[in-house]
């Protein structure tokens, strides 16, 4: 089955600076890559999504990167502010109706 | 208002004494699924449905017991709680699941089991 390995677990940047999650799979049939920000106390919810007929996509100060060949995409956040504090999740998805298997998260702490 | 509700949000058992975690939601989603929130073990699943009546082991579903018998309701069952089952469980549905869209989760249940 699928296998999504997050890395890293903890990260520190000051406001301003710009972080990368990063994560791998092994199932080369997936082919959606969502990730996930929850903070303390809430529950996940989704800030954005790659599928794999696209390499990159961007929202904002946010965007994703998928390299299908290497088994592995990003998280990019550029301009970090203190609210973007939380863990994130990666997850990799393959056909309708298949389970979503997700990373272990990292926690990312932006200080002021 | 869309949305994914779960009762109860905190619960406080002993262990043997069986218990259900009840999830619905409103938007007339397919799939559905339960994962358990552990420290530094991230999301896993539980169980999944991709409708009524259909239902998948996830990675740790031992334990657990899952219904479909409805569209809109999943309820988690937990015959004999142990306290390695005190967890954050969420519960989540997306239209179909997988490849194609966005899991939308519920509040989550804080259960400890003593």
């Amino acid at each position: 089955g699928e296998n999504v390995e997050q890395h890293p677990s903890t990260l520190s940047v000051q406001e301003g600076d710009s972080a990368v999650i990063k994560c791998t799979y092994s199932d080369s049939a997936s082919n959606y890559f969502p990730w996930y920000k929850q903070e303390l106390g809430k529950r996940p919810q989704l800030i954005i999504d790659i599928r794999s007929n696209v390499g990159e996509k961007k929202d904002q100060r946010i965007a994703v990167t998928l390299n299908k060949t290497a088994k592995h995409f990003s998280l990019h956040i550029t301009e970090t502010q203190p609210e973007d504090s939380a863990v994130y999740f990666c997850a990799a998805g393959g056909q309708a109706g298949t389970a979503l298997i997700f990373g272990k998260g990292t926690t990312l702490s932006v200080s002021s | 208002e869309a949305q994914v509700t779960q009762n109860p949000r905190y619960l406080i058992t002993v262990t043997g004494k069986k218990l259900t975690v009840t999830c619905s939601q409103n938007m007339n989603h397919e799939y559905m699924s339960w994962y358990r929130q552990d420290p530094g073990l991230g999301l896993r699943q539980i169980y999944y449905s991709m409708n009524v009546e259909v239902t998948d082991k996830g990675d740790v579903p031992e334990g657990y017991k899952v219904s479909r018998k409805e569209k809109r309701n999943f309820p988690l069952i937990l015959e004999s709680p142990s306290p390695n089952q005190t967890s954050l469980y969420f519960c989540a549905s997306s239209l179909f699941g997988g490849f194609t869209d966005t899991q939308y989760f519920g509040p989550g249940t804080r259960l400890t089991v003593l």
